[in-house]
């Protein structure tokens, strides 16, 4: 069965530092990995996805991941985090369970940029 | 093309009472995917429904709540008996397709219920 864990609870990090938010799934058949981030008191929205192709996977708001199947992980990073940054962060992983796929959830990780 | 609408927004019940929590996703989406939010459970599938059909509904609990997505109008999670640990951030989500490989979800902003 497939399973994502996000290592840290909660980043925080200066306004303008380089951050990574860290993510590692388990799977025994390919992945598809993603990144969401939900703002406060909003829902989730979609980041950034890995399907196929380039490890290196380019999201909205200068975000971008690297998918490391030998270390079976898919890092969030952004070179300059901004204040409008902070929020939650969610890595999921597609299951398959029958004829439909769903995402299956880490436990997210907060980031909190300050100034 | 408005997003995904959740409401109410919020949400307060007493213990026994019934909840019903609604959701219009976007426009042209057939797919509604329910989520529960729990502060230290993460994000939790629910339920998985398109138009008069509930395709997947194996992260529902067995008693007290039920959903549906009939022909005309929003899907609907109704959650009878509340109790307290059903206090949490309910979200719903909608796509075009069943595929999450191709299809984003679009998330609504959540209903939070809190049972008294």
């Amino acid at each position: 069965a497939q399973s994502v864990t996000q290592l840290d609870s909660q980043v925080p990090v200066f306004e303008e530092a380089p951050v990574e938010l860290r993510c590692n799934y388990s799977s025994s058949v390919s992945v598809y990995l993603f990144w969401y981030v939900q703002y406060p008191n909003q829902g989730l929205q979609l980041l950034l996805k890995y399907l196929s192709g380039s490890t290196l996977v380019k999201g909205i708001n200068g975000f971008e991941a690297e998918f490391n199947k030998s270390q079976t992980s898919f890092h969030l990073r952004k070179p300059s985090v901004h204040i409008s940054d902070t929020a939650e962060y969610f890595c999921a992983v597609s299951a398959t369970a029958g004829n439909n796929r769903k995402l299956i959830w880490g436990l997210g990780t907060s980031l909190a940029v300050n100034p | 093309n408005a997003g995904v609408m959740q409401n109410p927004r919020h949400l307060v019940r007493r213990r026994g009472q019934e909840a019903r929590l609604r959701c219009s996703p976007m426009k042209g989406h057939s797919h509604v995917y329910w989520y529960r939010q729990l502060p230290e459970e993460g994000l939790k599938f629910m339920v998985y429904l398109q138009k008069e059909n509930i395709i997947d509904e194996s992260g529902m609990p067995k008693e007290r709540f039920s959903a549906e997505f009939p022909k005309e109008g929003p899907s609907i999670l109704r959650i009878q008996q509340v109790v307290r640990g059903d206090s949490a951030a309910y979200f719903c989500a909608s796509s075009p397709r069943s595929d999450p490989l191709f299809d984003e979800q679009f998330f609504g902003p959540g209903t939070r219920l809190t049972v008294l």
